[in-house]
């Protein structure tokens, strides 16, 4: 198993660009999370979804989309990139909620926008 | 006074010793809290589940003091490869049922 996989892993942007953070999960998990880690922030949660077709927000989620076509995959969208979006991203994946399952993360994704 | 507060060390301590960290939490009403480890640049990963008094595993131990609304981490007989950052997050009571991460605590583990 591969686990949870992100691409890319690095990423610069400028601002006002869009683009996709990707995030798959082959371990047949439901429960799906976008996380942004940030100093002094800790985690904190963009978007999650609790199946395919089925997603929603999190603590913060202004200025990013989500979607679940499949149960594999859940993709994170940049819709107009800020310097404060500046972070790194996580996307966990977990059998149910996580809030009694161990959530699984993918390596991150490291996105600087200038 | 945040949902989740941890001590963000640094704790430096040399191999083979005992060390332990609080966590407390201001919701009385929360359930269940987990410890996660997240090593330098690396994602967060899952170390110890608490759902009642507390879990043992290894040189791990959790504790989770209702009374005064803590959670402790002990590890035992430190070892290099536990230098890592320990995450403390705990899982609100009610219907969203969010959980909250803390900041974290550093753990240098030194020859």
């Amino acid at each position: 198993n591969a686990g949870v996989t992100q691409t890319p892993k690095f990423q610069v942007l400028k601002t006002g660009q869009s683009m996709t953070l990707q995030c798959a999960q082959d371990m047949n998990h439901e429960y799906m999370s976008w996380y942004r880690q940030d100093p002094g922030m800790g985690l904190r949660l963009i978007h999650y979804s609790v199946g395919a077709g089925i997603t929603d927000q999190g603590e913060v989620p202004n200025g990013y989309n989500v979607s679940r076509s499949t149960t594999e995959d859940f993709p994170l969208r940049l819709l107009s990139a800020a310097p404060s979006q500046t972070s790194v991203y996580f996307c966990a994946s977990s059998w149910t909620s996580p809030d009694y399952n161990e959530q699984f993360f993918g390596p991150g994704t490291r996105l600087t926008v200038l | 006074r945040k949902e989740v507060e941890q001590d963000p060390g640094p704790f430096n301590v040399p191999e083979g010793a005992t060390v332990a960290f609080n966590c407390t939490y201001s919701n009385s009403a929360s359930q269940s809290f987990f410890w996660y480890r997240q090593d330098c640049r690396k994602e967060p990963k899952l170390l110890m589940s608490v759902y009642s008094s507390g879990n043992e595993d290894g040189r791990f131990t959790a504790q989770l003091n209702r009374a005064s609304q803590y959670i402790s981490l002990l590890i035992r007989d430190s070892k290099l490869s536990d230098s890592a950052t320990y995450l403390c997050v705990g899982v609100n009571a009610g219907n969203n049922r969010k959980l909250i991460w803390g900041l974290g605590t550093s753990l240098a583990v030194n020859p």
